[in-house]
């Protein structure tokens, strides 16, 4: 199946270090949201996007709808030990589906 | 409101049975989607609802698999005759129409041995 382009595929670093992660396609997408999936659990909501350029924060973590439509980033500052985990993006066409394209994910594991 | 629901949580099967799983989603929520996901793997779309009406099928899609809404409430989705492929985590999400903000449930585990 389709699926976004998303980066780093994962990444270990110390607690209290910022985290940035993003995703990208040649598509272009009408909303992003950005998913926390800990092992065996469904994935949970972190952001929703709606606007190109749009840039939202939920306390430690912001993220940005790319200017072209076509890209997106999840900053997460001062990461702690609860932060491990895989981060997906996903994106709805701008095309008339409601359907949902989920990134490849990124693993993020902190250390203590 | 109680989130979106998936029952059961685990299912064990032999390959050629069938087996059925449930998806309650959020009470307002006039979408339904489900998706499969794979080991190391995002979620890939299977097929959605708006009320009871099915919108859309992904090719993933098999023969073997479909999908209900009977009353655009709860949905089920069918797997006929299982092979080892089918062994995934099957989840569930529900949204509401002019707010495209997908909700998870804590999904299904397939196993087919």
């Amino acid at each position: 199946g389709q699926q976004l382009n998303q980066s780093p595929q994962s990444m270990f670093i110390q607690e209290g270090e910022d985290v940035s992660m993003n995703c990208t396609s040649s598509s272009i997408f009408n909303t992003w949201l950005w998913y926390k999936q800990d092992p065996g659990e469904g994935p949970v909501l972190l952001i929703a996007l709606y606007k190109a350029g749009e840039l939202t924060s939920n306390g430690r973590l912001t993220a940005q709808f790319g200017i072209t439509r076509k890209d997106s980033f999840l900053n997460i500052s001062a990461s702690i030990p609860s932060d491990v985990g895989i981060y997906f993006c996903a994106g709805q066409l701008f095309s008339g589906t409601y359907k949902y394209i989920f990134g490849t994910g990124t693993r993020l594991k902190v250390l203590a | 409101d109680t989130g979106v629901s998936q029952n059961p949580r685990h299912k064990i099967t032999k390959r050629g049975q069938n087996v059925t799983f449930r998806c309650d989603p959020i009470s307002e929520h006039n979408r339904l989607y489900w998706y499969r996901q794979t080991l190391g793997q995002g979620p890939e779309f299977l097929t959605y609802f708006q009320n009871e009406a099915q919108l859309e099928k992904s090719r993933l899609l098999s023969d073997r698999f479909s999908a209900e809404r009977p009353k655009g409430s709860f949905s089920t989705l069918e797997i006929q005759r299982t092979e080892q492929g089918d062994s995934a985590m099957y989840l569930c999400a529900s949204s509401n129409t002019g707010k495209e903000t997908q909700y998870f449930g804590p999904g299904t585990r397939l196993l087919v041995l």
